[in-house]
């Protein structure tokens, strides 16, 4: 069984269109995460949330908005996309917000932005 | 800003070699240092962490060695496999907040 999944795999769109990337996990985990990795591999946090709340929004344009429905699930809504949208947009869990709790990481939505 | 500075950017070892890859940071209020290990197509997975309380962590073939006050910490990969060619990442970051992670390293293993 997949721990973290995300759907789709590869997302591929245009200019000023409206996507949404879904995130689960079965890990029965209380914090979830987005995380986007640039073209150099760069990986930095864009949110987190624990038990449906926000926590964490780092300096993210607000065409992101993250939507937490229960626990299990972290979607990402992003408006009018950017060329410098495209990305590599991970996902990720653990048991809590304790630094020391493992992230354990989705396989990554690859977004294309033409 | 980047909070966590990582070294080499590439590495190439062969086969048997002792792969060392270099993370320094700045923020003294960082108190834990996570490595997480990378192949292609797939997300980051935990490899081995860190306290600041000790200097040195080993797993297997993999060890972290950690110099509290010259703010560096260390991945050494031990006898190293072409299994291990991934990038790696070093991060850090203090409880009750968020991690920064460094800008990654790719090893190549040469058989």
């Amino acid at each position: 069984d997949t721990a973290v999944s995300q759907t789709p795999k590869y997302l591929v769109t245009q200019m000023g269109n409206d996507k949404s990337i879904k995130c689960e996990q079965n890990l029965g985990h209380d914090t979830m995460y987005w995380y986007k990795q640039d073209s150099k591999k760069f990986l930095k946090i864009m949110f987190s949330y624990n038990n449906k709340e926000l926590i964490i929004n780092e300096t993210v344009p607000n065409r992101f908005s993250p939507k937490s429905p229960d626990k299990a699930h972290l979607n990402l809504h992003i408006n009018s996309l950017e060329l410098g949208d495209s990305a590599v947009y991970f996902c990720a869990s653990s048991r809590g917000l304790a630094i020391s709790y493992e992230q354990y990481f989705g396989p990554g939505t690859r977004l294309t932005v033409t | 800003q980047q909070q966590v500075k990582q070294s080499p950017q590439s590495l190439i070892v062969q086969k048997g070699g002792i792969s060392i890859i270099n993370c320094a940071y700045e923020n003294t209020a960082f108190d834990y240092f996570p490595w997480y290990q990378q192949f292609p197509g797939k997300g980051p997975a935990l490899l081995i962490a860190i306290r600041p309380d000790v200097s040195e962590k080993k797993e297997g073939r993999f060890t972290i060695s950690f110099n509290k006050s010259a703010k560096q910490f260390s991945l050494h990969i031990m006898d190293s496999q072409p299994g291990d060619s991934a990038t790696y990442f070093c991060a850090a970051g203090s409880t009750g907040n968020q991690f920064y992670f460094g800008t990654g390293t790719s090893l190549t293993v040469i058989p």
